[in-house]
């Protein structure tokens, strides 16, 4: 069985400041991990995976992932927000090959001037 | 490359109708899925299809959701008859289906109203 958590329904940064979204996962099997990125009346947009090979996962718009098998961690960062970034983030946990998603209840990220 | 096109785009529905959503997944892809995601929730898998076969249904309402993937090609996703609690975006996604082929594309999901 797999559950993902996200800490934070909504977090609220200015522009240029620091982006840190929290994920915590847990899973019976060694875990694919993901995060999506939603825009609003769109569908989900991959932003980056991790699939076994580097902890350090970097993605799309400057988007980066850290693996934490210790913590059970997979906390979504980057370095300045852009206006650009606000949108519904969601984490999610596979067992195999991506198949199958749980994904958490997302985190609403909004940037303020 | 064209993306998962899904339609309608919106649909308002009054409890006890029926209702249907259609989905055609990218070129070549084998496998398909069918979400629910209910307003201020993530995504919740409803079934998932390779080629024309069911993998899992096991969080599908069977006595009110049916779906189908005649052809391996495009699906369907019906519900009838329809609650007040089947609001909410109905997303299909398609991958590759291969071995260590991780990643699901979203089509940009049907909204439903049951009013």
């Amino acid at each position: 069985a797999q559950s993902v958590t996200q800490l934070g329904s909504h977090v609220s940064v200015s522009e240029g400041a620091l982006v840190l979204l929290r994920c915590n996962y847990s899973s019976s099997v060694p875990p694919y991990l993901f995060w999506y990125v939603q825009y609003p009346n769109q569908g989900l947009q991959l932003l980056l995976k991790y699939t076994s090979a580097a902890t350090l996962v970097k993605g799309i718009n400057g988007f980066e992932a850290e693996f934490k098998k210790s913590e059970t961690s997979f906390h979504l960062t980057k370095p300045s927000a852009h206006m650009s970034d606000a949108a519904e983030y969601f984490c999610a946990v596979s067992g195999r090959a991506g198949n199958m998603l749980t994904f958490g209840g997302g985190t609403r990220l909004m940037v303020k001037p | 490359e064209a993306g998962v096109a899904q339609s309608p785009r919106y649909k308002i529905i009054e409890k006890r109708q029926s209702v249907a959503f259609w989905c055609n997944p990218i070129s070549g892809h084998a496998t398909l899925y069918w979400y629910q995601q209910i307003l201020g929730q993530g995504p919740k898998l409803l079934i998932q299809f390779q080629n024309n076969g069911v993998v899992d249904d096991s969080q599908l309402p069977k006595d009110r959701f049916s779906a189908e993937r005649l052809k391996g090609v495009d699906s369907t996703l019906k519900i009838q008859p329809a609650k007040l609690e089947d609001s909410a975006v109905y997303l299909c996604a398609s991958s590759l289906g291969r071995l260590n082929s991780y990643e699901q594309y979203f089509g940009p999901g049907t909204r439903l109203t049951v009013t």
